[in-house]
């Protein structure tokens, strides 16, 4: 089974500030990867999948890079409806696994 | 609209059984990948179940032999029958459609979740 690891837990920011979030992988993944989103009470949402395409409906100001085991999300400037949890996944094999989550709270 | 929404969660005692049911409209459960993921109070998500549109299924390791994940496709509904419940089974449960972006399989709809806690 393939392992994710986010880092780092928390990120504390302030709006309009860049928040760079990392997942790596315990072994390649290819780029067989997505980012999620989740609010409280709310369900996942998709955020990035192929590690660096947007999904429908997803603001420029969310973007993904990497390949193999390292990869980031970066939201270039906080929008207060962006404080939430993000979680990592990849589906490269079964079972498609997610990393632990980073929460991006208000500093 | 495409819309997923979950039913059946609840109470049980360890040892017991719970049969969620997920409801689909806007789209075909039969002809997708349909999933049941599952988030622990206060941890990250789990992915339980996956049964493909051409009827195989897979289980995570630590459900295996106990959940079973089946469709009715008059009622286009997904179910997940789960027995032999144990404490760590509490959690909510998504259910999820897969869908191909790009070169992967993703999930691009899931429902609000139903809550399982299993305690005596």
């Amino acid at each position: 089974e393939v392992v994710l690891t986010q880092s780092p837990a928390t990120l504390s920011l302030s709006p309009g500030e860049r928040a760079t979030l990392s997942c790596r992988a315990s072994q390649s993944v290819g780029s067989y990867l997505a980012w999620y989103q989740q609010t409280p009470g709310q369900a996942p949402r998709l955020l990035i999948y192929d590690a660096s395409n947007r999904a429908t409906g997803i603001p420029a100001r969310f973007s993904g890079s990497g390949s193999g085991t390292d990869f980031t999300l970066t939201i270039s400037s906080l929008e207060p409806e962006d404080f939430a949890v993000y979680y990592c996944q990849q589906r490269s094999n079964w079972p498609g696994t997610f990393g632990g989550g980073t929460k991006v709270e208000i500093k | 609209e495409v819309q997923l929404v979950e039913s059946g969660g609840g109470l049980v005692q360890p040892g017991g059984s719970l049969r969620l049911s997920c409801a689909a409209s806007g789209f075909t459960v039969s002809s997708n990948y349909m999933s049941w993921v599952r988030q622990a109070p206060g941890k990250g998500l789990q992915w339980v179940s996956i049964i493909y549109s051409g009827g195989s299924t897979y289980y995570g390791d630590s459900v295996k032999g106990r959940f079973t994940i089946s469709r009715d496709n008059s009622k286009n509904t997904l179910h997940l029958q789960m027995n032999s419940l144990r404490a760590e089974d509490t959690a909510v449960y998504y259910c999820a459609r897969e869908v191909y972006f790009g070169s992967g399989w993703y999930f691009d709809c899931w429902g609000q979740g139903t809550l399982v806690t299993v305690s005596s």
